[in-house]
C-alpha cells in the first residue's frame, strides 16, 4: 500500500542552523510528493511539491528533491528562522489529490 | 476570496449527540475533500466530491458519517450518535481540477475541532 514515513520530532534548532527533515515513501507507481506546513492555530499550507523523479520543489528557502532510487523526499533549509517553527508534513498523492500524509515533524527554532 | 472556511471551529458534544460541520471552499474550486486528523497524526482522507457528486469514501467513514455537497458549492459533514473515538480535527480542502496553473493542489481550511465527552 501507500505510506509515508517521517522522522520523529521535535527537531530543535538554533536560528540560522541547517535543517533536514527526512521523508521516505512507499507507493505504487510514481506519485506526486508534497510538503505541507501547519502553523499553530492555522490550516495546512502547501510548502512545496514535486511531480516526477529528480524534480526539485522549492519555496521560502526550503527545498526537497524527488529521489526515486531511494524513495525519499527530504526537506532542507540552509538557515532556519524562529518563524519557521511549525509542524511539517510529507505527503504523497494516490490519485485525484487523495493525499497520504506522514505523522508530521515538529520543528522548534530558538533565537 | 478568503480561502477555505470551516464552521464551527470548535465543537464540544456529549456522546450520542449528532454534530454537523460546514465547509465553504474556494469559489472556483470544483473538488472538495474531507480529512480527519487526530492528535499527533497526519490527516487521513475521508471522502471527496467533484462538483455535487461524492466520488469516493474511505473505509474510515462509517455509516454514522454522511457528507453532502448539494449544489456543488459548500459541503456538510454530519456525524450521528457521536463516540469518543470521533474526537479529532476535521479538515476540509478544495482544489481545481484541470491543467491550469495552481490546479490539482489542495488548499486546506483551518479545521473544525470536535471533542466528544
Amino acid at each position: 500500500g501507500n505510506s509515508v514515513t517521517q522522522m520523529e520530532g521535535p527537531v530543535t534548532l538554533s536560528e540560522e542552523a541547517f535543517l533536514t527533515i527526512n521523508c521516505t515513501y512507499t507507493a505504487t507507481g510514481y506519485p506526486s510528493l508534497f510538503w505541507y506546513v501547519q502553523y499553530p492555530g492555522e490550516g495546512l499550507q502547501l510548502l512545496l511539491k514535486a511531480t516526477k523523479a529528480d524534480d526539485k520543489g522549492s519555496n521560502k528557502g526550503f527545498e526537497a528533491t524527488y529521489r526515486k532510487e531511494t524513495t525519499s523526499f527530504h526537506l532542507e533549509k540552509g538557515s532556519v528562522q524562529v518563524s519557521d517553527s511549525a509542524v511539517y508534513f510529507c505527503a504523497l498523492n494516490t490519485g485525484f489529490q487523495k493525499l497520504v500524509f506522514g505523522t508530521g515533524t515538529r520543528l522548534l527554532v530558538s533565537p | 476570496d478568503t480561502g477555505v472556511s470551516q464552521d464551527p471551529r470548535h465543537k464540544i458534544t456529549k456522546r450520542g449527540q449528532n454534530v454537523t460541520f460546514r465547509c465553504d471552499p474556494i469559489s472556483e474550486h470544483n473538488r472538495l475533500y474531507w480529512y480527519r486528523q487526530t492528535l499527533g497524526q497526519g490527516p487521513e482522507f475521508l471522502t471527496y466530491f467533484q462538483n455535487e457528486a461524492q466520488l469516493e469514501k474511505s473505509r474510515l467513514l462509517s455509516d454514522r458519517f454522511s457528507a453532502e455537497r448539494p449544489k456543488g458549492s459548500f459541503s456538510t459533514l454530519e456525524i450521528q450518535r457521536t463516540e469518543q473515538g470521533d474526537s479529532a480535527m476535521y479538515l476540509c480542502a478544495s482544489s481545481l481540477d484541470g491543467t491550469a496553473s495552481g490546479a490539482n493542489v489542495l488548499t486546506f481550511g483551518a479545521g473544525s475541532r470536535l471533542t466528544v465527552l
